[in-house]
């Protein structure tokens, strides 16, 4: 069964430290994979796919297929990153491409 | 710009009431969603559709029901509300294909009493 596992609840550090936000999914075959970042009352929007192979808001993410892993990176984290932000994995379009979230890890960058 | 309309933002509820949540977008997307959102559970989706008058069960779709008349509009009801569907719920669509992203709304607060 395809799922996303996030594993921290909370994860603070302060202004200026590198920031890793885990996410690891179980799927078979070439995943479909994108972060999601809730700021303070604001709606979910999308960060990153890893199709794009993007940097946002100096924010990364590699796709590990060995250890199925899409793991968010940022080298200096910033107070304006503290969000809620989620991990997604695209299902199968056969079960109607769904996105499947993980449990959501809450960043807390202090200064 | 997308965007995804949830008619209200805040909503009070009794229990055994008949509750409806309204979602509109406007950018002819094909796919529309709806989640509830609790702390520590992430996002769960409760059903989906990807055309007019189709409709996906997700994966708590008990005690709620949706219908989509029009592409634009997908509403969410809640058959006779309880307790523990007092959460937060959020709508989203899509356009069909690979790594389209969803796009949500800004979700509704709905409280049972």
């Amino acid at each position: 069964a395809q799922r996303v596992t996030q594993p921290e609840k909370l994860l603070s550090v302060f202004k200026g430290a590198p920031v890793e936000l885990k996410c690891n999914y179980s799927y078979s075959g070439s995943p479909e994979l994108f972060w999601y970042v809730q700021y303070s009352r604001q709606r979910l929007q999308l960060l990153l796919r890893h199709i794009s192979r993007e940097s946002i808001k100096g924010f990364t993410a590699d796709l590990n297929k060995g250890e199925t892993s899409f793991h968010l990176k940022k080298p200096f984290a910033q107070e304006e990153d503290s969000a809620m932000y989620y991990c997604a994995l695209r299902a199968p379009y056969n079960q109607g491409g769904k996105l499947i979230f993980g449990q959501g890890t809450e960043l807390s960058v202090k200064p | 710009d997308v965007k995804v309309t949830q008619s209200s933002r805040y909503l009070v509820k009794r229990t055994g009431e008949k509750v409806f949540l309204e979602c509109v977008q406007d950018m002819d997307h094909e796919n529309m969603f709806w989640y509830r959102q609790d702390p520590g559970l992430g996002l769960r989706l409760i059903y989906f559709s990807y055309d007019v008058k189709m409709k996906e069960k997700g994966d708590i779709p008990e005690g709620y029901s949706v219908s989509r008349e029009k592409k634009e509009r997908f509403s969410l009801i809640l058959e006779s509300a309880s307790t523990n569907q007092t959460s937060m719920y959020l709508c989203a669509s899509s356009f069909g294909g690979p790594n389209q992203p969803q796009h949500f709304g800004d979700g509704t607060r709905l409280s049972i009493l």
